[in-house]
């Protein structure tokens, strides 16, 4: 199925370092969303962007809606352990359809 | 607790059999949303519910079937399971027919041995 390209595919970072990932497409989408998903639970929404260009925040998450409405980022400011997961973005195309990207393991060592 | 139920937490069947997942949206949700993610994989969405009516279709398997009854719960019934069907399954919901944002069940882990 269509899914969208994220890096990086898994980050093993230190307790307290800064995190980026992003989130690209061939297509153009019409809305961004970030979502947390921890073991064994279902992923849970973080952002959404609604607009080319928006930047928006969540505590210490920070994500942005691309400029050619073709990609999305995610940062993640002074990691703790708990932002241990999988993140996931999802974009809405012009038809409607949320598509998923291929997910980045975030592991946070103390 | 998202509000979202799913049912059975864990599912161990073995090949050829059939199986009944069950979804409970949160209260007030008409939208159920079917995904599967297989190990180390994304969310590969399955198929879309509203109200009672399918209202979209992705990659679904043609063993594999849904419905959404009155009372809005929503079953994924799944046939003829081979060992590749082993995976997460999730079930979502929204208020609408498109919406921005789903909320996510804890899904059912189906193991095919």
């Amino acid at each position: 199925g269509q899914q969208l390209n994220q890096s990086p595919q898994s980050m093993f970072i230190q307790e307290g370092e800064d995190v980026s990932m992003n989130c690209t497409s061939s297509s153009i989408f019409n809305t961004w969303l970030w979502y947390k998903q921890d073991p064994g639970e279902g992923p849970v929404l973080l952002i959404a962007l609604y607009k080319a260009g928006e930047l928006t925040s969540n505590g210490r998450l920070t994500a942005q809606f691309g400029i050619t409405r073709k990609d999305s980022f995610l940062n993640i400011s002074a990691s703790i352990p708990s932002d241990v997961g999988i993140y996931f973005c999802a974009g809405r195309s012009t038809t409607d359809k949320l598509i998923f990207g291929t997910g980045t393991r975030l592991q946070v060592f103390p | 607790d998202s509000g979202v139920t799913q049912t059975p937490k864990h599912l161990i069947t073995a090949t050829g059999q059939r199986v009944t997942l069950r979804c409970s949206p949160r209260s007030g949700d008409l939208s159920v949303y079917w995904y599967q993610q297989s190990l180390d994989q994304g969310l590969q969405f399955l198929i879309q519910y509203y109200n009672g009516e399918e209202r979209a279709k992705g990659n679904i398997l043609e063993r594999f079937s849904a419905q959404q009854f009155p009372d809005l719960h929503s079953e994924l019934n799944l046939s003829s399971l081979e060992l590749g069907d082993s995976a997460l399954y999730f079930c979502a919901s929204s208020v609408g027919q498109v919406d921005y944002g789903y909320t996510f069940g804890s899904g059912t882990r189906l193991t095919v041995v």
